[in-house]
């Protein structure tokens, strides 16, 4: 997708071991988003940023962490990798307050497997 | 590609024919509310969105409609096509001024040729 841009694109791990998402904008947006897509529960929000070292918990923050250290990258850890983060993971932008437009641009996705 | 469409409710609608697509959101309180299109292996696109003060959006070939009082969304395909066959998912602004959207679980439309 234009201007954001997901690392790696598949995975495959080991429990126990830790793993670093990327992800990589190039709009200059303020949101940033970590969201796991698993089949019965749409997508679900793990952390958010709303600006450099500004970042909070979403639903199924457990287990994870995230980092944002410029406004163009947002990285998602996991510190000790479980079967169940097995999952396909989205980052997603949104603009600026005051814009119109809330909605988000996703990230292809980068789909995890931890065996 | 990722197989996100397990589990989930599924609408077939023949090449030509007009596709409608539900949505039931909880939080009488949401303003904002956007259709996306999950292709399979691709992340979600925005197609339409809709604030609370309105019942009805129109795009190209499609429409949203929102009932407040039922709190009930819909999204409607004008002549289906074969490229239209995705997931679709609603998601709503749950907080005014919030950033954050919560997504429903998403509706398998396929198009029979």
């Amino acid at each position: 997708d234009a201007g954001i841009t997901q690392s790696p694109r598949h995975k495959v791990t080991e429990t126990g071991t830790p793993v670093t998402l990327r992800c990589h904008q190039t709009e200059n947006h303020r949101y940033m988003y970590w969201y796991r897509q698993d089949p019965g529960h749409g997508l679900r929000l793990i952390h958010y940023s709303y600006g450099v070292k500004d970042t909070d918990k979403g639903e199924v923050s457990d287990g994870y962490s995230v980092s944002r250290s410029k406004t163009e990258d947002f990285l998602l850890t996991l510190e000790s990798a479980t079967s169940s983060q097995t999952s396909v993971y989205f980052c997603a932008i949104s603009e600026s307050p005051g814009h119109a437009l809330y909605g988000y641009t996703f990230g292809s996705g980068t789909r995890l497997t931890v065996v | 590609g990722e197989s996100v469409g397990l589990h989930l409710p599924t609408l077939s609608v023949q090449e030509g024919d007009n596709s409608i697509i539900n949505c039931a959101y909880s939080n009488s309180a949401s303003d904002y509310f956007i259709w996306y299109k999950q292709e399979s292996g691709k992340g979600p696109q925005f197609i339409i969105d809709i604030r609370s003060n309105m019942d009805k959006r129109q795009g190209q070939r499609v429409t949203v409609l929102l009932n407040k009082t039922v709190k009930h969304l819909s999204l409607q395909i004008a002549a289906t096509q074969p490229g239209d066959s995705a997931v679709y998912f609603c998601a709503e602004n749950r907080r005014a001024g919030s950033y954050q959207l919560t997504f429903g679980k998403g509706t398998k439309l396929s198009v029979i040729p």
